[in-house]
């Protein structure tokens, strides 16, 4: 079983609509959780990161976490072409991060 | 601005050439960390330093060396470069703490002939 995993997609949705993207880890003594955007040949980029359960929202972005599920997810309101790139969900165990595999967002115009 | 940077950006060696590639902070954090990550895949962690002390992965072939001289740079050296070498080498940095989020430069793509 992966440690953390999420669907690689690719998650195609239209202009201006709500993007949603899940994940969800294995190891319950995890203390955080970090959403990372990844363009095609560039480094990860940070977005988000929570560590209560509950919604935390930046701008456009609100990631949701729900530990007693072990599930963690970031929503995308008002999707735009620029958002399209692979989303990672990284989780902190022992100080290290551990990535799934990224879920490929296509934003349509 | 306070950043992590890479350095060269894309680097060609030669199957089985020594190349070593670099890592400069400015966020002055204690920890730094080498990936490696192909292409469609998760980066994979290869090790990271908590100050000056080296904590190796488990899997990490010993092909792959890292030195911290200071807290500012870090290198990731290549002893003999073999084809699966290839991919993009990502340096992040963070400070020490459960919730610390990795910040990560831009990475070196490396390429083998």
């Amino acid at each position: 079983q992966k440690e953390v995993e999420q669907n690689s997609g690719p998650l195609s949705v239209p202009e201006g609509a709500i993007a949603s993207l899940n994940c969800t880890y294995s190891d319950r003594g995890s203390q955080s959780f970090f959403w990372y955007r990844q363009y095609s040949g560039k480094s990860p980029e940070l977005i988000m990161f929570i560590y209560s359960n509950g919604d935390k929202e930046d701008g456009r972005f609100t990631a949701q976490l729900n530990k007693a599920s072990q599930y963690v997810s970031l929503l995308i309101r008002d999707s735009q072409p620029s958002d399209s790139a692979t989303y990672l969900c990284a989780v902190n165990q022992g100080g290290k991060l551990i990535f799934g595999q990224g879920t490929e967002l296509s934003v349509k115009p | 601005d306070a950043m992590v940077i890479q350095n060269p950006r894309y680097q060609v060696t030669q199957f089985g050439k020594p190349v070593t590639l670099s890592c400069s902070q400015t966020l002055n954090h204690n920890v730094m960390y080498w990936y490696q990550q192909k292409s469609s895949q998760a980066p994979k962690l290869l090790f990271h330093y908590y100050d000056k002390d080296f904590n190796n992965e488990a899997d990490t072939p010993d092909n792959f060396q890292s030195r911290r001289p200071n807290t500012s740079f870090c290198f990731l050296d290549i002893r003999s470069p073999g084809l699966g070498d290839a991919a993009m080498y990502l340096c992040a940095t963070s400070i020490t703490g459960p919730h610390q989020p990795q910040h990560f430069g831009d990475g070196t793509r490396l390429s083998i002939l």
